[in-house]
C-alpha cells in the first residue's frame, strides 16, 4: 500500500519564477495537507484542502495557493519566488474526521531558490 | 496562544545509553492532541506517538517511552539503550483539534547515537 508519494524530489528555481509541486495522497486518505519546512526548523502549516477545497490556511501569504483533484490528489503553487521559500515542503494526507490523528506525511520535495 | 518548546536543539550520547528528549507546550485549550516524529536523513516524518489530553498515562513501546504531565505542560521522550538507527531530528507538535486540524511542530531536537 503506497503512502503520500511527493514530487519532484528536488527542485532549483530562481527567484521572481513560478513553482509547482504535487502530492498523492495515501490510498484511502480524502484530506491533504501542506507544510513548509525551512532549514533547522519545524515545519509550518501552509493550508489543507478537502473535498476540493481549502479549509484551513497558516500564517502564509497569497502567493501561496493550491488546488485539490477529484481523485484527492494536491498541488501546492507558489509565484513570485523569494530566496526565503526555500524549504522543504511536506504533504500529509487523512482521512475524514480523524485528521489530525491519521495523519501520513511524505518525503518532502526541497525547493532550493538561488 | 499555541507553542511547543523543544530546549535541546543537538544532543549527542553514545550507543546504549539511555537519552530524553524535553518537550514544553503551550496552549489555552483543554482538548488537544500531543505528538512526537522522527525525522531521519531521508525527509519523511514517522509518526511515533500521539497523545490526547485526557490521557496523561506514560506509555511504552520497546525501547521507547513518553512521559506525560499536565501540571508541568509536558511531553518528555525517552530512547532506552539506544542505538546508532536512533540518530534523527525528533519533532514534538501540538493540535487543539477542536479547534483546527493544524499541527504545530517545535523546532527539533537533533539526536547523534556515537557507535
Amino acid at each position: 500500500d503506497a503512502g503520500v508519494t511527493q514530487s519532484p524530489t528536488h527542485l532549483i528555481k530562481t527567484r521572481g519564477q513560478q513553482v509547482t509541486l504535487r502530492c498523492s495522497p495515501k490510498s484511502g486518505h480524502d484530506t491533504v495537507s501542506w507544510y513548509q519546512q525551512a532549514l533547522g526548523q519545524g515545519p509550518q502549516f501552509i493550508f489543507q484542502y478537502y473535498e476540493e477545497e481549502e479549509r484551513q490556511r497558516g500564517n502564509f501569504p497569497d502567493r501561496f495557493s493550491g488546488h485539490q483533484f477529484p481523485n484527492y490528489s494536491s498541488e501546492l503553487n507558489v509565484n513570485a519566488l523569494l530566496l526565503g521559500d526555500s524549504a522543504l515542503y511536506l504533504c500529509a494526507s487523512s482521512f475524514g474526521a480523524n485528521r489530525v490523528a491519521g495523519y501520513t506525511f511524505g518525503s518532502g520535495t526541497r525547493l532550493t531558490v538561488v | 496562544a499555541q507553542k511547543v518548546t523543544q530546549a535541546q536543539t543537538e544532543i549527542s550520547v553514545v550507543e546504549k545509553e539511555d537519552v530524553t528528549l524535553d518537550c514544553v507546550y503551550e496552549t489555552r485549550d483543554t482538548t488537544y492532541y500531543l505528538f512526537w516524529y522522527k525525522q531521519p536523513p531521508s525527509g519523511e516524518l514517522v509518526f511515533l506517538i500521539r497523545r490526547n489530553s485526557f490521557d496523561e498515562q506514560n506509555e511504552i513501546s520497546g525501547r521507547y517511552s513518553w512521559n506525560f504531565q499536565k501540571s508541568t505542560s509536558s511531553f518528555n521522550f525517552t530512547i532506552t539503550a539506544s542505538q546508532v538507527v536512533d540518530s534523527a531530528v525528533y519533532f514534538c507538535a501540538l493540535s487543539e483539534a477542536a479547534r483546527d486540524d493544524k499541527i504545530i511542530f517545535g523546532k527539533g531536537t537533533r539526536l547523534h547515537i556515537l557507535p
